[in-house]
């Protein structure tokens, strides 16, 4: 399971609530990243990191920012939640191999936001 | 910006039949990556196919990548109830880099009946 943890797993907030999720990798990645799901749209990508303190955004980052102070946690934060962001969150990890290189999922975290 | 087709969208068989999934794409990947995901859990990884022309088997499912590397195809077998779930196809940029992202297709739901 590439060692990936997410918290919380569910939460429930009100809108103009801050919100703090978490990604925890034990195996040392260089990469990581965070998407969301919603039916209708897949997975979209919302911000990613390369490295401790190099993040950049993907196609969906407004009202969205992260941060990753040290290589096992990449944390997003929603400022001001709204309903709009009410969602399934993933993190992902990116591994290289000889050949090519594979992204491996956490376990998501739902947060609604009413 | 690379967009991948995925179809059909949605796909309700009965036990024991044969069912292709198709991703397309006019853009070129490195690769391309199969995962499935089943409800309130993260997309597990399948498969990754590099070169153009490529099978893989795994078990009941076969997976191909185009010879020009812009679609794949997932074939599965006589189907089974377990093979219920989400699968989603995804490419890897042709670039590597520090802006590695993938690109994934919308998902094809799959449920099978017994």
């Amino acid at each position: 399971d590439a060692g990936i943890t997410q918290s919380p797993r569910h939460k429930v907030t009100e809108t103009g609530t801050p919100v703090t999720l978490r990604c925890h990798q034990t195996e040392n990645h260089r990469y990581m990243y965070w998407y969301r799901q919603d039916p209708g749209h897949g997975l979209r990508l919302i911000h990613y990191s390369y490295g401790v303190k190099d993040t950049d955004k993907g196609e969906v980052s407004d009202g969205y920012s992260v941060s990753r102070s040290k290589t096992e946690d990449f944390l997003l934060t929603l400022e001001s939640a709204t309903s709009s962001q009410t969602s399934v969150y993933f993190c992902a990890i990116k591994t290289q191999g000889a050949i090519t290189d594979t992204q491996y999922f956490g376990p998501g975290t739902r947060l609604t936001v009413l | 910006t690379q967009l991948l087709e995925q179809s059909p969208q949605f796909l309700s068989i009965q036990e024991g039949e044969n069912l292709t999934v198709y991703c397309n794409s006019s853009s070129v990947f490195s690769s391309l990556q199969w995962y499935r995901q089943e409800p309130g859990e993260g997309p597990v990884l399948l498969v990754t196919v590099v070169t153009g022309g490529e099978v893989k088997k795994l078990k009941r499912l076969t997976f191909q990548f185009g010879d020009a590397r812009k679609d794949s195809s997932l074939h599965i077998t006589a189907a089974q109830p377990g093979d219920t779930g989400l699968y989603l196809c995804a490419g890897a940029p042709n670039s590597g880099g520090s802006n590695y992202k993938l690109t994934f297709g919308k998902g094809t739901l799959l449920t099978v009946n017994p």
